[in-house]
């Protein structure tokens, strides 16, 4: 079965552009979240989504946003990017939005900033 | 002070030795614990998963949850060349539907030289 997927890749963007990244969960699995990691840390929580309601955010900006469709696929979207937003940002997929659910993550897309 | 702590490293070890990674936590009500390995330019994989105090084992890999001294290990025996790569420990509450995120502590380097 194929693990999450997400794209692109890797993006270069510049200051003050908008960026949409993408994620498909592991089938069958229907609470989606994002995660930003920074070289050197680990991931930090940006938003989980489950049958297409947030169910958690984290401390980022409004700058930030999601959305999760009806096939559990999710979009996240960054405005205004600025240079601190260059980083690898990561989707996770699981069953349900509860902590006894492991989250399994995707490769991630790498976003740099110009 | 982060919710939870994690000895970066990086740390360097011959083939064969046993590797010891911790990571501490200060939030009583994490009850899940995680241990993911995350290659360069790959998302987190998932090794371990545990609930409670106590000890879990799974081929080369123990983890080790000790919730009175807020104190979680991964153990790797017969350290591979193959096990090079950085390894992150994970935590959430039991969450309530709302939503739950991961914490993740910053990631320990570790390189096993052959």
């Amino acid at each position: 079965d194929a693990g999450v997927t997400q794209s692109p890749t890797h993006l270069i963007k510049t200051r003050g552009q908008h960026v949409t990244l993408r994620c498909s969960p592991i089938s069958g699995h229907k609470s989606v979240s994002w995660y930003q990691q920074v070289l050197g840390q680990g991931p930090q929580f940006i938003f989980q989504y489950y049958e297409k309601e947030e169910r958690g955010r984290g401390n980022f900006p409004d700058r930030f946003s999601a959305r999760q469709f009806p096939n559990y696929s999710s979009e996240l979207n960054v405005n205004a990017l600025l240079l601190g937003d260059s980083a690898l940002y990561l989707c996770a997929s699981s069953f349900f939005p509860t902590g006894d659910q492991p989250q399994h993550f995707g490769d991630g897309t790498r976003l740099s900033i110009l | 002070q982060k919710e939870v702590e994690q000895d970066p490293g990086p740390l360097s070890v011959p083939e064969g030795a046993i590797v010891s990674l911790n990571c501490t936590y200060s939030n009583s009500a994490f009850q899940y614990f995680m241990w993911y390995r995350q290659y360069s330019r790959k998302g987190p994989e998932l090794l371990m998963y545990t609930y409670s105090s106590g000890n879990k084992e799974d081929g080369r890999f123990t983890a080790q949850v000790d919730k009175s001294s807020k104190y979680i290990s991964l153990f790797i025996r017969d350290s591979q060349p193959s096990d090079s790569a950085t390894y992150l420990c994970a935590m959430s509450t039991t969450g309530s539907g709302h939503g739950n995120q991961f914490y993740f502590g910053t990631g320990t380097s570790l390189t096993v030289i052959p």
